[in-house]
């Protein structure tokens, strides 16, 4: 069985651009989160969706989206990219929302902003 | 104040020892808690899931102090694949996320 999928695993972009990143989560798993983590601090909440449904949203401003397909793949759109946007992006796959079995990570998107 | 939060060390021991690691979290609605392990550029890994009673798995003994808002990991004779960051992990249902810590970085050492 495949894993956590994030595409791309690299991505650089200008201020002021736009990105979509793009997961799928294990099969059979309806649960998928979405992380920041910049270098030295830990993984930082942005989404969760389950059932093609938000159910969670961390303190990230408007120009954060998401959404979750009937196949239960994710999309992540950052507009308006800042430099401070620049981190490892991670999506989190889970059968429900995890707050009973924790999350299968993929190997993340890293983001360069410049 | 962040809402959980771990002691970043760095951590610097030699092989053999034992270790523990330390977590406070601030939501009393916590409902589930959990260690991961991440190594350099790579993704966060699940090691284990905390309960009241305190669990173990092989050399890792993880506890939860509810009353106290308090999580441990225990790593007992440490081996040098043990290094990475250990990141503290606390989901509540009912704001529809997991919180994780910034982590505590542990070098095992020849």
């Amino acid at each position: 069985d495949a894993g956590v999928t994030q595409s791309p695993t690299h991505l650089i972009k200008t201020r002021g651009q736009h990105v979509t990143l793009r997961c799928s989560p294990i099969s059979g798993h309806k649960s998928v989160s979405w992380y920041q983590q910049v270098l030295g601090q830990g993984p930082q909440f942005i989404f969760q969706y389950y059932e093609k449904e938000e159910r969670g949203r961390g303190n990230f401003p408007d120009r954060f989206s998401a959404r979750q397909f009937p196949n239960y793949s994710s999309e992540l759109n950052v507009n308006a990219l800042l430099l401070g946007d620049s981190a490892l992006y991670l999506c989190a796959s889970s059968l429900v929302p995890a707050t009973d079995y924790g999350y299968t990570f993929g190997s993340g998107t890293r983001l360069t902003v410049v | 104040r962040k809402e959980v939060e771990q002691d970043p060390g760095p951590f610097n021991v030699p092989e053999g020892a034992t270790v523990a690691f330390n977590c406070t979290y601030s939501n009393s609605a916590s409902q589930s808690f959990f260690w991961y392990r991440q190594d350099c550029r790579k993704e966060p890994k699940l090691l284990m899931s905390v309960y009241s009673s305190g669990n173990e798995d092989g050399r890792f003994t993880a506890q939860l102090n509810r009353a106290s808002q308090y999580i441990s990991l225990l790593i007992r004779d440490s081996k040098l694949s043990d290094s990475a960051t250990y990141l503290c992990v606390v989901a509540a249902a009912s704001a529809g996320k997991s919180t994780f810590g910034d982590g505590t970085t542990l070098t095992v050492k020849p």
